[in-house]
């Protein structure tokens, strides 16, 4: 199994509080990726990271900000949690470098983030 | 604009009977990876299958095979004779450039004894 931990595993906050979630590899993968996992939409894509400090946008990104200074580690923050943001949170890691790879990624157990 | 459509939202197979679970994309990237993921009951994601866009054969491992067929951009999983531990939540997904991931809203199969 991909060495893939995320902590917390479940964290009820209330709405306008800030929440870091942290994502944390021992394989030295180069990318990794935060998704949330909603009923009838599958997994979005929220950010993603492709080495240390470099990082981009997915399609739902709006409210969450991430950073990476280390290669090991992929931190997720909302700034001020909204009830919208209730939500199974995946963290997950790929090796690839390049997208002809044939490397699928790796998940983390998950996140149950409620935002009461 | 990258997306994955998965139309079937639910689906029931008897047990030891073979099923197929929709799967259609839509991409301008010239390369590309399609994955099928399994997902039970207990919520972790399992990497199943892989068909990258220039493979000249459908993937195959084990009971699972990729029916690929790029002109009409879909990629069909098939499972061949279902067992009862394959009833999960199955999502595909489409690596595109700048190795971002697309996934398709999932289908959900139901292996009946």
């Amino acid at each position: 199994d991909a060495g893939i931990t995320q902590s917390p595993r479940h964290k009820v906050t209330e709405t306008g509080t800030p929440v870091t979630l942290r994502c944390h590899q021992t394989e030295n993968h180069r990318y990794m990726y935060w998704y949330r996992q909603d009923p009838g939409h599958g997994l979005r894509l929220i950010h993603y990271s492709y080495g240390v400090k470099d990082t981009d946008k997915g399609e739902v990104s709006d409210g969450y900000s991430v950073s990476r200074s280390k290669t090991e580690d992929f931190l997720l923050t909302l700034e001020s949690a909204t009830s919208s943001q209730t939500s199974v949170y995946f963290c997950a890691i790929s090796p690839a470098t390049g997208y002809t790879d044939s490397y699928e990624q790796y998940f983390g157990p998950g996140t149950r983030l409620t935002v009461t | 604009a990258q997306k994955i459509t998965q139309t079937q939202p639910g689906m029931f197979v008897q047990e030891k009977e073979a099923v197929t679970l929709d799967c259609t994309y839509d991409t301008s990237d010239p390369s590309y990876g399609l994955f099928w993921y399994k997902q039970p009951s207990s919520g972790e994601m399992i990497f199943l299958i892989y068909q990258g866009s220039y493979d000249q054969q459908n993937a195959t491992e084990g009971r699972y095979s990729l029916n690929f067929q790029k002109a009409r951009k879909s990629a069909n999983l098939v499972i061949s004779a279902s067992q009862l531990g394959d009833s999960a939540m199955y999502f595909c997904a489409m690596r595109g450039n700048f190795n971002k991931f697309y996934f398709g809203s999932g289908t959900k199969l139901n292996v009946k004894p």
